[in-house]
C-alpha cells in the first residue's frame, strides 16, 4: 500500500519536448508539494497545493505548471524541456494542522533526464 | 542566507558506534518545526524524526534521537548503535511559512558511511 506514488519513475526525453509527472497520495492529506533535487542533492520546494488550491509557487519558470484535479492528486507538466531541468522530482504530502502533522511524506521520486 | 546548515558533507563511522549529525538553523519565527530525513542510495526520502520549537523534551524514535538546543539553534541527529543499513544521505529540514502555506527548507545533507 504505497502512501505517495509517482509515475513514471524514470523519464528520458529530448530537449524541447513536453512531459508530465503524476502523483497520488492515499493518506487523506490536505496538502501536496513538488520538490526538485538537483545533481548536488539539494532539495528545493517548487509548488504547494492545499485542497486543490495553489498556495506556494516558488519562482519556478512558467514552463512548469502544476495541476491538482482533486485533493489526492498533484501532477506536474513541463513544457519545452531544457537540459537544466534534469533532476529528481519529488512529490510529497502532509496532513496540516500544526506540529508533527506537518510532517511531509515523500513519493519515490521521478528521475528526469533531458538530452 | 542559509537557513539550514549541515557542516559535515561526509562522515565515516564504525558499525555499532553512535554518530551525531550536525544541523544548525536560522529563523526569527517563534513557531517552527525541525525534521530529519534519510535518503538511501535507492533514492527515496524517509522521514525519521520531528522536533517542535515548543517541545520541552528532545524527540526520540527508536535508535534516533534529536539533540535540540534552542538557544544555540541546533538540532543534531544522534543515531545510536549504528548499522550498515544506516549508510545514506541525511537531511535536516525546517518548516517555515504561515499555517496552510508551509514548506520545508533543507540543508545540504550529510553522507554517512558505516564501515563494518
Amino acid at each position: 500500500d504505497t502512501a505517495v506514488s509517482q509515475t513514471p519513475k524514470y523519464l528520458v526525453t529530448q530537449m524541447g519536448n513536453d512531459k508530465s509527472i503524476k502523483c497520488e497520495q492515499n493518506l487523506g492529506h490536505d496538502t501536496m508539494y513538488w520538490y526538485k533535487q538537483d545533481s548536488k542533492k539539494f532539495l528545493k520546494i517548487m509548488f504547494s497545493y492545499n485542497n486543490k488550491e495553489l498556495i506556494i509557487n516558488e519562482t519556478v519558470p512558467n514552463r512548469f505548471s502544476p495541476k491538482s484535479p482533486d485533493k489526492a492528486h498533484l501532477n506536474l507538466h513541463i513544457n519545452s524541456l531544457e537540459l537544466g531541468d534534469s533532476a529528481v522530482y519529488f512529490c510529497a504530502s502532509s496532513r496540516g494542522g500544526g506540529g508533527i502533522q506537518e510532517t511531509q511524506y515523500f513519493g519515490p521520486g521521478t528521475r528526469l533526464l533531458v538530452l | 542566507a542559509q537557513k539550514i546548515t549541515q557542516t559535515q558533507p561526509g562522515m565515516f563511522v564504525q558499525e555499532k558506534e553512535a554518530v551525531t549529525l550536525d544541523c544548525t538553523y536560522d529563523t526569527s519565527d517563534p513557531s517552527y518545526g525541525l525534521f530529519w530525513y534519510k535518503q538511501p542510495s535507492s533514492g527515496e526520502m524517509i522521514f525519521l524524526i520531528y522536533q517542535g520549537s515548543y517541545d520541552q523534551q528532545n524527540a526520540t524514535e527508536g535508535r534516533y534521537s534529536l539533540n535540540f538546543q534552542k538557544a544555540r539553534k541546533s538540532a543534531n541527529l544522534v543515531i545510536s548503535a549504528s548499522q550498515l543499513g544506516d549508510s545514506a544521505m541525511y537531511f535536516c529540514a525546517m518548516r517555515e511559512g504561515p499555517g496552510g502555506a508551509q514548506k520545508l527548507v533543507f540543508g545540504q545533507g550529510t553522507r554517512l558511511t558505516i564501515n563494518p
